[in-house]
Order: C-alpha cells, then sequence, then structure tokens
C-alpha cells in the first residue's frame, strides 16, 4: 500500500462550483500535513498546513481526520485560476516528507 | 527575493556522459533536498540534506551523488546517466529539517538523457 494516496481525477467542474477531494495516508506517525498546488510544468507551492482543528484560508479549508487517516481539502466558489494540480504532503520523523502524486482539478468557464 | 535557483533548466544529454545540476537558496535554510518527478508517481526524493556535510539517501538514490560543502549549494551529480533518469528535478530547501516546514522549491531541471 502507498504511504500515500491520492484520486488522480481529473476533477472537471464548472466555475463557481464547490469541489473537494481526500488523500488517506497509511503511517499514523505522520505529524504533519500540507496541501501544496502545482501548475503544470512548475514547482509547487506551499497551498496550506493542516492542522487537527482544521483551518480555513478564503476559499480553501482543510481537515484533518487521524482516526480515519486521512486529509481533506475544500475548494469553495471555484475559480479558473484554481486549475492545477494539488499534492497531498506529509512530514514525520526528522527529513522523512511523503508527497503524494497529485489531484488534477480543472476549472472549466 | 527569496528563492532556490537551479541550473541548467532544460538539458538533454547522451547516456554515460557526467553531469551536474546545480542548486542555490539564499534564504538560510539548513535543510536542502533533490526530488525527481515522473508521471503518475508523483514526488521521489533521491538525496537530502539536513545541513553543511550532512547527506543522506532518499528513497531513489542509486545513481545520483550530492555534496553539501556550503550552507547555499547542494549539487545534483550523474556520474553516469542512463535513460531511467530522464525526468524532472526539483531542488527544495526549508529552515529545518523536521517535515514540519515549508518546502521551498526551485523551477526545475528537465533532462532528457538519450
Amino acid at each position: 500500500r502507498k504511504e500515500v494516496e491520492q484520486d488522480p481525477g481529473p476533477f472537471n467542474v464548472p466555475e463557481g462550483a464547490t469541489v473537494a477531494f481526500n488523500c488517506t495516508y497509511s503511517n499514523s506517525a505522520s505529524q504533519s500535513f500540507f496541501w501544496y498546488r502545482q501548475d503544470c510544468r512548475k514547482e509547487p507551492k506551499l497551498l496550506m498546513s493542516v492542522y487537527s482543528s482544521g483551518n480555513e484560508d478564503g476559499r480553501f479549508t482543510a481537515q484533518l481526520n487521524r482516526a480515519s487517516q486521512y486529509i481533506s481539502l475544500l475548494i469553495r466558489d471555484s475559480k479558473l485560476s484554481d486549475s492545477a494540480t494539488y499534492l497531498c504532503v506529509l512530514g514525520g520523523s526528522a527529513s522523512k516528507i511523503i508527497f503524494g502524486s497529485g489531484t488534477r482539478l480543472s476549472i472549466r468557464p | 527575493e527569496a528563492q532556490v535557483t537551479q541550473n541548467p533548466r532544460y538539458l538533454i544529454t547522451v547516456t554515460g556522459k557526467k553531469l551536474t545540476v546545480t542548486c542555490s537558496q539564499n534564504m538560510n535554510h539548513e535543510y536542502m533536498s533533490w526530488y525527481r518527478q515522473d508521471p503518475g508517481l508523483g514526488l521521489r526524493q533521491i538525496y537530502y540534506s539536513m545541513n553543511v556535510e550532512v547527506t543522506d539517501k532518499g528513497d531513489v538514490p542509486e545513481g545520483y551523488k550530492v555534496s553539501r560543502k556550503e550552507k547555499r549549494n547542494f549539487p545534483l551529480i550523474l556520474e553516469s546517466p542512463s535513460p531511467n533518469q530522464t525526468s524532472l528535478y526539483f531542488c527544495a530547501s526549508s529552515l529545518y529539517g523536521t517535515g514540519t516546514y515549508e518546502q521551498y522549491f526551485g523551477p526545475g531541471t528537465r533532462l532528457t538523457v538519450t
């Protein structure tokens, strides 16, 4: 079983829609959780960290469910500029950082 | 401007010809790492460095070497490249290597080995 699993998509949704995707992980010792965004052929960039209590940044909401070992990302009122690949990232013991394969999101006008 | 730079951005080479991809960061970060990204496989860590003169293998180190003689630089060396090393390579740095800090990525190096 992969350490981090993401639905590769693509998710194709209309502008203004709400979209959500999950990321499941197998290592219960994982301590830090992040969502990164990667545009086509560009470098990944941090979108937001994910905290146990859940956190929100504008139209984006991230949640962590330790019991079921998954994190989620919800995007409300999606914009064309949200089209990208979203990477789930886990940090655990020193230096061990695991990237998911990413979920592709395409927003159509 | 805080950034991670990589050179070259694109490289086409032949099997067996040694090459070096440079990586430099200007944020005084202790932790640096190299990843390769292949379709369907995501980002896989090649090597990482917790600080100057401290390097260690990641998940896919075979065929690669690194060095960390200065804090800001972390070159990736392919002594004898092979076609299966054709990939998109990213260098990244973070303040510390505890897995809890944001990773800053360079713009990537697209390598083709024929």
